[in-house]
């Protein structure tokens, strides 16, 4: 299995802060990686695909790069409804696989 | 508008079946390049990818529960199935259905259903 590392599991950060989540696979995923937030009884919602798409509707203050083993995304100036918990995942191997989440508080 | 919402049992007993069913408009399963995939969240851990089926009816799984799911479509209704075999109260979780829309590089999941919390217990 491609193990999905991110980092960091947790932080704090305030409204209008730069955030920036890595996750690392054990092996290349190519850019067969996107992005998701998750609020606690929602639906997951997607960011980012092919590790550095936006998705449609997503704001632009979220970007992405990276390809291979290693991935960012950054949040340029968080906002108070960007409180939530992020996972990078890979479709490149089966199973498909996501990272532990990183959970942004305040 | 795109919209995923999954049904079934909030509790099951140990052994017994679990059989989940994904309802989905606003898009058709015999477009190509689209799947239905289901992917769990025990309480307090990460999520896991369970398995997908693909608008020609190609079906992917995880090996780790290849032998206990089955994933079947019933693309008149918007329909998907999700029937897992002999639950165990490691199977407790939220299960969500989520569309799987392909890109130029793989596949991701672009709409989820909100989740069904399913507690395995006696």
């Amino acid at each position: 299995d491609i193990q999905m590392t991110q980092s960091p599991s947790s932080l704090s950060a305030s409204a209008g802060d730069r955030v920036t989540i890595t996750c690392r696979a054990s092996q290349t995923v190519s850019k067969y990686l996107s992005w998701y937030q998750h609020k606690p009884g929602t639906a997951p919602k997607a960011l980012i695909y092919a590790a550095s798409s936006l998705q449609s509707g997503v704001p632009s203050r979220f970007s992405a790069s990276g390809s291979g083993t290693d991935f960012t995304l950054t949040i340029s100036s968080l906002q108070p409804e960007d409180f939530a918990t992020y996972y990078c995942h890979q479709t490149y191997n089966n199973p498909w696989t996501f990272g532990q989440g990183t959970k942004v508080e305040i | 508008q795109i919209t995923l919402k999954e049904s079934g049992p909030t509790q099951v007993k140990p052994s017994q079946t679990l059989t989940l069913t994904c309802t989905f408009s606003g898009f058709s399963l015999t477009t190509t390049g689209v799947g239905v995939g289901w992917i769990r969240q025990p309480p307090g851990k990460t999520l896991e990818w369970l398995g997908l089926i693909y608008w020609d009816d190609d079906k992917r799984f995880s090996p780790y529960l290849k032998t206990r799911l089955t994933i079947t479509k019933d693309t008149s209704k918007n329909q998907v199935v999700l029937t897992l075999t002999s639950m165990d109260p490691a199977d407790t979780a939220t299960y969500h259905c989520a569309r799987a829309l392909r890109s130029a590089e793989g596949y991701f999941f672009d709409y989820w259903g909100q989740g069904t919390l399913v507690t395995v217990s006696s």
